[in-house]
């Protein structure tokens, strides 16, 4: 299953919302009902930290203004107010079949 | 806490071998699947390797096939990587991750391995 991530960079002004969209190559529903889309967040230097999985679901920990909505091969992970702290690299992972990831979406503020 | 420890990374000639290790702690090892991860420098990341929680499933991405093997040591709390036939293109960080509810929800810091002559 291939992964498209758009937009593949984006600058954004703190306070500001960002969006990044994921387009899966097939339906990420699995046999079991589940959608297994998942969103990681990497800072430079750092391993990548898993935001929200199924989805919609956020991994403990994750702030508020994160949010995962989508279904099917269309897929939005949304910042309501971009902070500092989040800049870097954001990426999506599918595990319906295998494991891939999208290339990534660097983000940077404004 | 969760705590997943990379080690074995280095730099070695196209051709050759590595092993991986990876040390979990904080967590109750064995009912996890289990997974491998590489990033090589500047690019994104791409899963290698993920192995069931008793050893008997494996899966590897195309590339690592018939060259890396996938192990686990569920007495002692160890993921391995066996990699053999190594090539550049094999130059990446290699991070080990936890696997549960369809997603990777903890990784390691990562072990660098260079392929270079």
């Amino acid at each position: 299953i291939v992964m498209t991530q758009a937009p593949l960079s984006s600058a954004v002004t703190l306070g500001q919302p960002a969006s990044i969209s994921c387009r899966s190559s097939q339906s990420l529903e699995h046999n079991d009902g589940n959608t297994y889309l998942s969103w990681l967040h990497q800072r430079p230097g750092q391993p990548p930290r898993l935001l929200i999985y199924k989805i919609s679901k956020k991994f403990s920990g994750v702030p508020d203004r994160f949010s995962g909505s989508g279904a099917g091969t269309e897929f939005t992970l949304k910042i309501s107010r971009v902070e500092a702290e989040d800049v870097g690299v954001y990426y999506c992972m599918q595990a319906t079949q295998l494991i891939t990831f999208g290339q990534g979406t660097k983000l940077e503020i404004k | 806490e969760v705590l997943l420890v990379e080690s074995g990374g280095g730099s070695v000639q196209p051709g050759g071998s590595l092993r991986l290790s990876c040390a979990a702690s904080g967590f109750t090892f064995s009912p996890y699947w289990m997974t491998w991860v590489r990033q090589a420098p500047g690019k994104g990341l791409e899963w290698v390797a993920t192995m069931n929680r008793d050893g008997s499933e494996t899966y590897y991405v195309d590339s690592a096939k018939g060259r890396f093997t996938i192990s686990r040591d569920n007495t002692e709390n160890f993921l391995f990587l066996q990699m053999n036939s190594l090539r550049g293109d094999d130059t990446a960080v290699y991070y080990c991750a936890r696997g549960q509810q369809g997603t990777l929800d903890s990784w390691g810091q990562g072990t660098l391995v260079t392929i270079s002559s």
